[in-house]
């Protein structure tokens, strides 16, 4: 068990909908890190928090955004979904410089 | 471009024999060097990581992996595999100055009995 609780586990939606996926981290870790994992692209950086603010940008589209609070629990907003959105969602977390990112069990999203 | 790269898509090898998984990189700075393990509907598992001291990094479950600055390598090995070792393995590179990680497309290893 790595600490990281990711819910839902599953989604299933139709496009053009809105969701929201939740993680809370491992306790201790101010930093949340979002991925998208899908069979075309891999494992996809999206964003990270430290603490409350953004700290760095992946390849996350203008249609996703997340955002950290204080108790540390991060959730991604997911709009105008598209077929392609379709993935595996990770959430991971760490203390940061350098320590090793561990991560959720992931929300599998799947669009219809 | 800073990159990691995994250039086997799969990796069999035999119970009880000595397994290797290779990753290349290509990062700006001093690398800091992870590899991870995703076994079926599961996140990824930390299993070691190279910042700086010995090239041999000893991990969870058996694994090592060995550091080799002239290659710009960063090879997952273990000397005996177990069916159990069978799942997706990632090599992950931090960016210089950042906590971002950048995965390889990972090797999935089978080990048969």
């Amino acid at each position: 068990d790595s600490g990281v609780t990711q819910t839902p586990k599953h989604l299933i939606t139709a496009t053009g909908q809105r969701v929201t996926l939740r993680c809370s981290p491992r306790s201790g870790d101010l930093s949340v890190y979002w991925y998208q994992q899908s069979l075309d692209q891999g494992l996809q950086f999206l964003i990270q928090y430290y603490n409350g603010e953004e700290r760095a940008k992946g390849n996350i589209l203008e249609r996703f955004s997340a955002q950290q609070f204080p108790d540390l629990h991060s959730e991604l907003n997911l709009s105008s979904l598209e077929l392609g959105d379709s993935a595996l969602y990770f959430c991971a977390s760490s203390g940061g410089g350098g320590q090793p990112q561990h991560f959720g069990d992931g929300t599998r999203l799947s669009i219809l | 471009a800073q990159s990691v790269a995994q250039p086997e898509d799969q990796v069999n090898v035999a119970e009880g024999n000595p397994l290797t998984v290779k990753c290349t990189y290509s990062v700006s700075g001093n690398p800091y060097l992870f590899w991870y393990v995703q076994y079926p509907n599961r996140g990824l598992q930390f299993l070691l990581k190279y910042i700086t001291g010995d090239n041999l990094v000893k991990g969870s479950y058996g694994f090592e992996a060995e550091f080799n600055k002239s290659q710009t390598s960063f090879h997952l090995k273990k000397p005996s595999a177990l069916v159990s070792d069978s799942a997706l393995y990632f090599c992950a590179v931090r960016l210089y100055n950042t906590d971002k990680l950048i995965f390889g497309t990972g090797t999935r290893l089978q080990v048969f009995p």
